[in-house]
């Protein structure tokens, strides 16, 4: 079973700029969720995605966006990027948030530099 | 205001010996808790987790433990080897559609 796929892996951007990254869940996982890892911070919640809703919510501004589509893949969008947006961000499935333990799975991220 | 805390940004143990790894809380709402094992350029992995009704859950090695009065969790890795290097995340959810709160994550550095 393929496990969870983000892309890209690696990406640099300027300041001002805007990005767009997309993830695929593993097959039959329906809830997508997404994190930024900063050294200093550890792993924030940004989003989560079930049946095409977010369901939740992380405390980040506007800039940062989302959706998922009917195949459950998802992207994330972060526009009028500022240096402190570079991080590692990454996406997680899980089959159903409503109904299973809690247990995420993991892609390997995608790197994001703003110069 | 951080809910989930892992007050040791690093720890080094000696191979065979046992690693503990602290987590505390303070949100008494959240009634499952879990560890994840990180190495570098790879994604967070799950390793093992505990609802709020048990105090204790055992995997091979590694158990983790639960004091709901004192809002703690520990990870104990034992015997401690080297490939158990990685950075360690304590995670967080209240209820069956919240999300995870994670810490910010402990280095364990097991040495030969």
């Amino acid at each position: 079973k393929a496990g969870v796929t983000q892309t890209p892996r690696y990406l640099i951007k300027t300041r001002g700029q805007q990005v767009t990254l997309s993830c695929s869940p593993i097959s039959g996982h329906r809830s997508v969720s997404w994190y930024q890892q900063t050294p200093g911070q550890g792993l924030q919640f940004l989003f989560e995605y079930f049946s095409e809703t977010q369901r939740n919510k992380g405390n980040f501004p506007g800039r940062f966006s989302g959706r998922q589509f009917s195949n459950s893949r998802s992207e994330m969008n972060v526009s009028t990027l500022e240096l402190g947006d570079s991080a590692l961000y990454l996406c997680a499935s899980s089959p159903d948030r409503g109904l299973n333990t809690g247990e995420l799975f993991f892609g390997e991220g995608s790197r994001l530099t703003v110069l | 205001d951080q809910q989930v805390k892992q007050n040791s940004p690093s720890l080094s143990v000696q191979e065979g010996r046992i690693s503990i790894l602290n987590c505390d809380y303070t949100n008494s709402m959240f009634d499952y808790f879990l560890w994840y094992k990180k190495y570098p350029a790879e994604g967070p992995t799950f390793l093992i987790s505990i609802s709020s009704i048990k105090d204790k859950n055992e995997d091979g090695r590694f158990t983790v433990f639960l004091n709901k009065s004192a809002k703690h969790l520990s990870l104990h890795i034992v015997p401690s080897q080297p490939g158990d290097s990685a950075v360690y995340f304590c995670a967080a959810s209240a209820g069956s559609q919240g999300n995870l709160i994670f810490g910010k994550g402990t280095k364990l550095s097991v040495k030969p």
